[in-house]
């Protein structure tokens, strides 16, 4: 079982659509990190959360839009998506301040599909 | 040049047969170093990190050498459930990240 969890597990959703992908740890861990997955390929680096300031973005469109409201909790909210954001969405979180020095522990991601 | 490079694969190898995966990194500042592997549709799980001396886990070891920026992954007696993609994966030195290489794919036969 992973100690990462995000929720939903699969998502469909129109190009007009709201919504928002949920991430949880309860490790006590200072940073967490969105990713996307698009199939055969590696995770991509979306945003890095260090002590709950966005300390990454890597030049994500402001269609996805990420907020942590506590050091245990990191949202991905979505809005005007297109097809081409259809990928596995990963979160995942580390121990330290958002350095790369001690592995990172993934939840096992939100599926998206996009109409 | 890809900051990490992978042999894609397939690896196709029977059960109980040795199985070894390298890894080239560019960024010479690089300092951390992990092996994650990823079955199909699911998460990237953590296999092991990789120090300087060299470790060993089981029937898994894995080595470093900093001189040549050269990582390997040894498999010994290969199960069935070893069936995944192993990605090597490297800290971006400066960059603050950690970089992904493209992932190995071996599938152990019955």
């Amino acid at each position: 079982d992973t100690e990462v969890t995000q929720t939903p597990k699969h998502l469909v959703m129109g190009m007009t659509n709201k919504k928002s992908l949920k991430c949880e740890q309860h490790m006590g861990h200072r940073a967490m990190y969105w990713y996307k997955q698009k199939a055969k390929k590696p995770p991509e680096l979306m945003f890095v959360y260090s002590y709950e300031k966005l300390s990454i973005n890597e030049s994500v469109p402001s269609r996805f839009s990420p907020e942590c409201p506590n050091s245990s909790l990191l949202n991905l909210h979505l809005h005007a998506l297109q097809p081409e954001d259809s990928a596995l969405y990963l979160c995942a979180s580390s121990q330290g301040p958002g350095g790369p020095r001690e592995p990172q522990h993934f939840g096992d991601g939100t599926r998206l599909s996009i109409l | 040049r890809k900051e990490v490079e992978q042999d894609p694969g397939p690896f196709n190898v029977p059960e109980g047969a040795t199985v070894a995966f390298n890894c080239t990194y560019s960024n010479s500042a690089s300092q951390s170093f992990f092996w994650y592997r990823q079955d199909c549709r699911k998460e990237p799980k953590l296999l092991m990190s990789v120090y300087s001396s060299g470790n060993e886990d089981g029937r898994f070891t894995a080595q470093l050498n900093r001189a040549s920026q050269y990582i390997s992954l040894l498999i010994r007696d290969s199960k069935l459930s070893d069936s995944a993609t192993y990605l090597c994966v490297v800290d971006g030195g400066a960059t603050n990240k950690l970089i992904f290489g493209t992932g190995t794919l071996l599938a152990v036969q019955p």
